[in-house]
């Protein structure tokens, strides 16, 4: 079974930090993806990453960052953490030539920014 | 605009009851439509996927149908449990699935 794990299930950070959420996976996938999900909307994709050090950006980058130095890693990074980004943060991982296949997701971070 | 909208936003049933979710999507070129389960606490886990071929297709209670012309899937649950209560996500792949678009899901409440 595909496991990805996620560093943290819950966070509390302040205004401003700098704010680090890590996901590992542990399948060797290619393609590792940073979403956040808020009440009412559907998941929405912050970043992606088809390969070590190479990152896409998704429908709302800003604010974030993503750090991608080993296959198994997707680091993602708030530069400079706002209350507006206060969410669930959800890692998701997939095998990049099997189109038909699921992404495999963590079971999320859960972060409050006061 | 590309959009996938499901209904309803809650629900609440009985033990033992059926149930339906809808999704309806506006997405060109439609690839796929895979619905997730996701539980509280718990990140979304692929319950079934249909192509465009596909009309029915089961896992166990749960049966997804599609029907490419109206661009409408549904989700039937058989008989409910009380695991079942969950959310459940509709995500539509195209553009040859190199991109997809997530529902904002319904959330189904079993009651004993």
């Amino acid at each position: 079974d595909v496991k990805v794990t996620q560093s943290s299930r819950y966070l509390v950070k302040r205004t401003g930090e700098k704010v680090f959420l890590e996901c590992v996976q542990d399948m060797d996938h290619e393609n590792m993806f940073w979403y956040r999900q808020d009440p009412g909307l559907g998941l929405r994709l912050i970043y992606f990453s088809y390969d070590v050090k190479m990152k896409e950006k998704g429908d709302i980058p800003e604010g974030y960052s993503v750090s991608r130095e080993k296959k198994e890693r997707f680091s993602l990074i708030l530069e400079s953490a706002s209350t507006n980004q206060t969410s669930m943060y959800l890692c998701a991982s997939k095998r990049r030539d099997r189109e038909n296949q699921p992404q495999h997701f963590g079971d999320g971070t859960r972060l409050s920014i006061l | 605009k590309n959009q996938v909208e499901q209904s309803p936003q809650s629900l609440i049933i009985l033990e033992g009851k059926n149930c339906t979710l809808q999704c309806n999507y506006t997405v060109s070129p439609f690839s796929n439509l895979r619905w997730y389960k996701q539980d509280t606490g718990r990140g979304p886990v692929s319950l079934t996927i249909m192509t465009f071929s596909e009309n029915t297709k089961s896992n166990g209670r749960y049966t997804a149908t599609l029907d490419a012309d109206t661009k409408q899937s549904s989700l039937h649950i058989t008989a409910s449990q009380l695991s079942d209560s969950a959310s459940y996500i509709c995500v539509v792949s195209y553009s040859s699935a190199s991109k997809i678009i997530f529902g904002s899901g319904t959330r189904l409440s079993i009651r004993p």
